[in-house]
C-alpha cells in the first residue's frame, strides 16, 4: 500500500460522541498536516507535525486533539463537536516543511448531526 | 483574510484548446506556489510547483508561470483532454509551517 491513507473515508456523530480520524503515509515523509476543507472554502490547515513534534496550531478549538504516535500516523481526535464543523478534513504529509510538495489523502467526510 | 485568491470558479474549454487557470495572491512573502489537481471523492494531487526565483516552469503539457511584480500565478494545459476536467487549486507557502490555498476552479474540457 503506498501514499496516504485516512480512514474512515465518512463519519456521522453526535455532538456528544468522541471519535478519531486516522492518517497513515508510505511515502517516508517527515511532516504531517491536518487541513478542513468546508463548502465553498479553501483547504484550512489546522495542525502541523514535523518528526512527531507539533509545530503549528493554527488557532483550532480544542475540541479537536491531534496526535501523532511516529512519523507514519497521525489521529484527529474529536469530542463535543459542533453543527459547523461538518466538513472534509484531509491529511497531508511532505519530506520537509519547506518548499515540498504536499501529498494528500482522500479524506473523511465528518457530518455533526 | 485570503492571500490567495481564484477568481474563476469554473472554466470550459475544448479538448485540443489550451486551458488557463488563475491565480493572484497578496502576500509578498510567499516564495513557493503549487497546483494541485482534486477529482471527486478523491484528495488533491500534486501537479506542478514553482520557486519564486524563477517565472516558468515545464512539465510535459503543464506549464506555470510566475508573475510576481503582478504577484499572478497561472497553469497552461495544452492540449487540454477531458481527463483532465477536475478543480484546480493554487497554493503558495512562505515557508514552513504556511501553505495557503485558492477556493479552486473547475475546470471542464469537452470533448
Amino acid at each position: 500500500e503506498t501514499g496516504v491513507t485516512q480512514t474512515p473515508r465518512h463519519l456521522v456523530m453526535g455532538m456528544t460522541n468522541k471519535k478519531s480520524l486516522k492518517c497513515e503515509q508510505h511515502l517516508g515523509h517527515n511532516a504531517m498536516y491536518w487541513y478542513k476543507q468546508s463548502a465553498k472554502k479553501p483547504l484550512e490547515l489546522m495542525f502541523v507535525y514535523s518528526l512527531e513534534e507539533r509545530v503549528e496550531n493554527n488557532s483550532v478549538p480544542s475540541r479537536f486533539s491531534p496526535e501523532c504516535p511516529n512519523s507514519s500516523h497521525l489521529f484527529l481526535h474529536l469530542h463535543t463537536l459542533q453543527p459547523e464543523d461538518s466538513a472534509l478534513y484531509l491529511c497531508a504529509s511532505s519530506q520537509s516543511r519547506v518548499n515540498q510538495p504536499q501529498h494528500f489523502g482522500d479524506g473523511t467526510r465528518l457530518s455533526i448531526l | 483574510d485570503q492571500q490567495v485568491k481564484q477568481n474563476s470558479p469554473s472554466l470550459s474549454v475544448q479538448e485540443g484548446r489550451i486551458s488557463i487557470l488563475n491565480c493572484d495572491y497578496t502576500n509578498s512573502m510567499f516564495d513557493y506556489f503549487l497546483w494541485y489537481k482534486k477529482y471527486p471523492a478523491e484528495g488533491p494531487t500534486f501537479l506542478i510547483s514553482i520557486s519564486s526565483i524563477k517565472d516558468k516552469n515545464e512539465d510535459g503539457r503543464f506549464t506555470v508561470f510566475l508573475n510576481k511584480s503582478a504577484k499572478h500565478l497561472s497553469l497552461h494545459i495544452v492540449p487540454s483532454q477531458p481527463g483532465d476536467s477536475a478543480v484546480y487549486f493554487c497554493a503558495a507557502s512562505a515557508g514552513a509551517n504556511d501553505m495557503r490555498f485558492g477556493a479552486g476552479t473547475r475546470l471542464t474540457v469537452k470533448p
